[in-house]
């Protein structure tokens, strides 16, 4: 079974500090897809980042890193400098690689507020 | 600007209502899915069709009917739904597990749905 886990369900920041959210993953198997999305509220899902699980380099996009570390099944996701239009909603999703990874196993999901 | 298309982005039906929602990508994906998603909650599969073929149906009510035109179309034939049924839709796409590819879907706006 497959299993990821966003403890922070919400969490609120002022503009231009950093914030963390957290991803736990659960899986038998041994190769898989982790991925961040990100929801704003006009619904759709954004695409962040895609690491596959054998390959634990650590990724930066501008403002957005991303912490893989495969001993403790962690996806960090780390927005530097936050600003206003980084508020939506966060999910962490886990994928099988493979014939039957069809589907995409998501966390609850963090809500993120960035206040001016 | 998103690549997967979804009509309506709004919708609001009777219980009686046949309608239907509808989904395009012109990315060559070789499957799409039907996703739903309740308030504050992550998204939950529906059906995925792959090759134009229905490969997963999540259990799903037979008042959603899905249907899979061309490589590029995915529909979902609503008939005689619930209150409850009330949600965001969201379609996505992606090329089929198995296939050497990147693994992430990419999402639609979703169809925002209000049964009376």
């Amino acid at each position: 079974a497959q299993k990821v886990t966003q403890a922070q369900t919400e969490i609120s920041v002022v503009e231009k500090e950093d914030v963390t959210l957290d991803c736990v993953y659960e899986t038998r198997d041994t190769t898989y897809y982790l991925f961040w999305y990100k929801q704003p509220p006009s619904g759709e899902l954004v695409f962040l980042i895609r690491r596959n699980s054998f390959d634990e380099q650590n990724e930066i996009s501008g403002r957005y890193s991303w912490n893989f570390q495969k001993s403790t099944s962690s996806f960090n996701f780390t927005i530097t400098a936050s600003q206003v239009v980084d508020s939506a909603v966060y999910f962490c999703a886990l994928r099988r690689i493979g014939d039957s990874g069809y589907a995409l196993n998501f966390g609850k999901g963090t809500s993120l507020l960035v206040t001016p | 600007d998103t690549e997967v298309t979804q009509t309506p982005k709004h919708l609001v039906m009777g219980m009686t209502n046949k309608k239907s929602l509808k989904c395009e990508q012109h990315m060559g994906h070789r499957a799409m899915y039907w996703y739903k998603q309740k308030a504050k909650k992550p998204p939950e599969l529906m059906f995925v069709y792959s090759y134009e073929k229905l490969s997963i149906n999540e259990s799903v009510p037979s008042r959603f009917s899905p249907e899979c035109p061309n490589s590029s179309l995915l529909n979902l034939h609503l008939h005689a739904l619930q209150p409850e049924d009330s949600a965001l839709y969201l379609c996505a796409s992606s090329q089929p597990p198995g296939t050497q590819v990147t693994g992430e879907l990419f999402f639609g706006e979703g169809s925002r749905l209000t049964v009376l």
